[in-house]
């Protein structure tokens, strides 16, 4: 059974730019969700995807974007960035099938640095 | 609306101590409760989950927590610490029905002194 995984490990952007994180979801998962966690706090939750569409959504601005592929694997594109982007951004699959289970794995993460 | 609170940022307990983490819920529907652990640089690992069974809840490494819903309460507890378990913990809960959003906790980071 394959974890969820995350690329990159760690990138560097600059204020305005735009970055592209990709995840993949555990083997079996359908559903990826999307979570900010600056430093010193627990992780914000930004969307969810299910069936290639978004199926829930945090307080993140439209900059944030998403998208989830045929074999569930996912990106999360960020517009505009800005120096309070700066961030961990951590990806969650599970199974939406599973009802009343709500168990979300999570993979380890890209660091995101806005200089 | 669902909601967390940790109480304590930060706690300190000796080799062999009684680990208690505090996490009081908010939620308007039953909620699902978890607590997960995450390392330096490393992503989140479920610790354990409450899913509306049993109350008392034991989890890997130990853990347990007891679901008290009269006191909002699901407090995160271990017998003996070991120096391992030093990391963030954080409590967290979701609504049942609806998209599976979960709402974390800011986090307690314990250390486990020798």
């Amino acid at each position: 059974e394959t974890g969820v995984t995350q690329s990159p490990t760690h990138l560097i952007k600059t204020r305005g730019q735009q970055v592209t994180l990709r995840c993949s979801s555990q083997s079996g998962h359908n559903t990826v969700s999307w979570y900010q966690q600056a430093l010193g706090q627990g992780p914000q939750f930004i969307f969810q995807y299910y069936r290639e569409e978004e199926n829930g959504r945090g307080n993140f601005p439209p900059r944030f974007s998403g998208l989830q592929f045929p074999n569930y694997s996912s990106e999360l594109n960020v517009n505009a960035l800005e120096l309070d982007d700066s961030a961990l951004y951590l990806c969650a699959s599970s199974d939406i099938r599973l009802a009343g289970e709500h168990e979300q794995y999570f993979g380890p993460g890209t660091r995101l640095t806005v200089t | 609306a669902q909601s967390v609170t940790q109480l304590g940022s930060h706690v300190s307990v000796s080799e062999g101590a009684l680990v208690l983490l505090r996490c009081n819920y908010s939620s308007s529907v039953p909620p699902y409760l978890f607590w997960y652990v995450q390392y330096p640089n490393q992503g989140l690992q479920l610790l354990l989950k409450y899913t509306s069974a049993a109350t008392l809840v034991k989890g890997i490494n130990g853990f347990e927590a007891e679901f008290k819903k009269s006191e909002t309460s699901f407090h995160l507890t271990k017998p003996s610490a070991h120096m391992s378990d030093a990391a963030e913990y954080f409590c967290a809960v979701s609504a049942s029905g609806g998209y599976q959003k979960v709402t974390f906790g800011i986090g307690t980071k314990l250390q486990v002194i020798p």
